[in-house]
């Protein structure tokens, strides 16, 4: 697509429950990121893909969160078990390929809110 | 530890003036990428300006230009001619592992009319 696409733009959900945010990257990237931008702060890294392979889940926050890359375009971050901490704004990007410097082009995020 | 530190949580300055956006960060690493990221309500963020560690040239985009102090690790952000689609939250940002960019907590620009 023209742009990274990110669905559904908003969420609302109730503790305990689980919810998946979608990426669709730009066609031909190779590279795809989440991030986690909490109210009023930065992005705060949390898993980066190249291709389907996940190479380092160490920004994940905890075990309830889990994302996969499948035919090496649509990803998507699950949130098992939701927790009112949770409630942030989930931006994911994708880059043409992995490499140090490569620009990062952002979608326009899921503002998620846990009740 | 790398960190970025933007030490102004919030300015406002006049249409056409001049204003400059302060970062410094902290890295052990000798060649990285800098960035400063436009975040305006829209939530998208946009790239405005990106600048190689290695290069000592300053980068600029048309207003946008920064002053890159390797040294003192230091990466402002002047914005000349403001103009009112300036108005956002500003994020100082650098990345040295493959993919993963560090972000500063961002710094609100109000262009007043």
């Amino acid at each position: 697509g023209a742009g990274v696409s990110q669905s559904p733009s908003n969420k609302v959900t109730e503790k305990g429950k689980d919810v998946e945010l979608r990426c669709d990257p730009i066609s031909g990237h190779t590279a795809l990121y989440w991030y986690r931008q909490s109210l009023g702060q930065g992005l705060e890294f949390l898993i980066y893909f190249q291709g389907n392979s996940a190479p380092d889940k160490s920004g994940l926050p905890s075990d309830r969160f889990s994302a996969e890359r499948t035919g090496g375009s649509v990803s998507t971050l699950t949130i098992q078990r939701t927790q009112q901490e949770d409630s942030a704004v989930y931006l994911c990007a994708s880059s043409g390929s992995l490499g140090a410097g490569n620009i990062q082009y952002f979608g326009a995020g899921t503002r998620l809110s846990v009740l | 530890a790398q960190t970025v530190t933007q030490s102004q949580p919030e300015m406002s300055v006049q249409e056409a003036e001049t204003v400059t956006l302060s970062c410094t960060y902290d890295t052990s690493e000798s060649n990285y990428y800098l960035f400063w990221y436009k975040q305006p309500p829209s939530r998208q963020m946009i790239l405005v300006i990106r600048q190689e560690a290695y290069k000592q040239q300053n980068a600029t985009e048309n207003r946008f230009s920064v002053n890159f102090q390797k040294a003192a690790k230091s990466f402002s952000l002047k914005i000349s001619d403001s103009q009112l689609g300036d108005t956002a939250m500003y994020f100082c940002a650098f990345m040295i592992l493959q993919g993963k960019i560090i972000f500063g907590k961002g710094t609100r620009l109000h262009i007043l009319p």
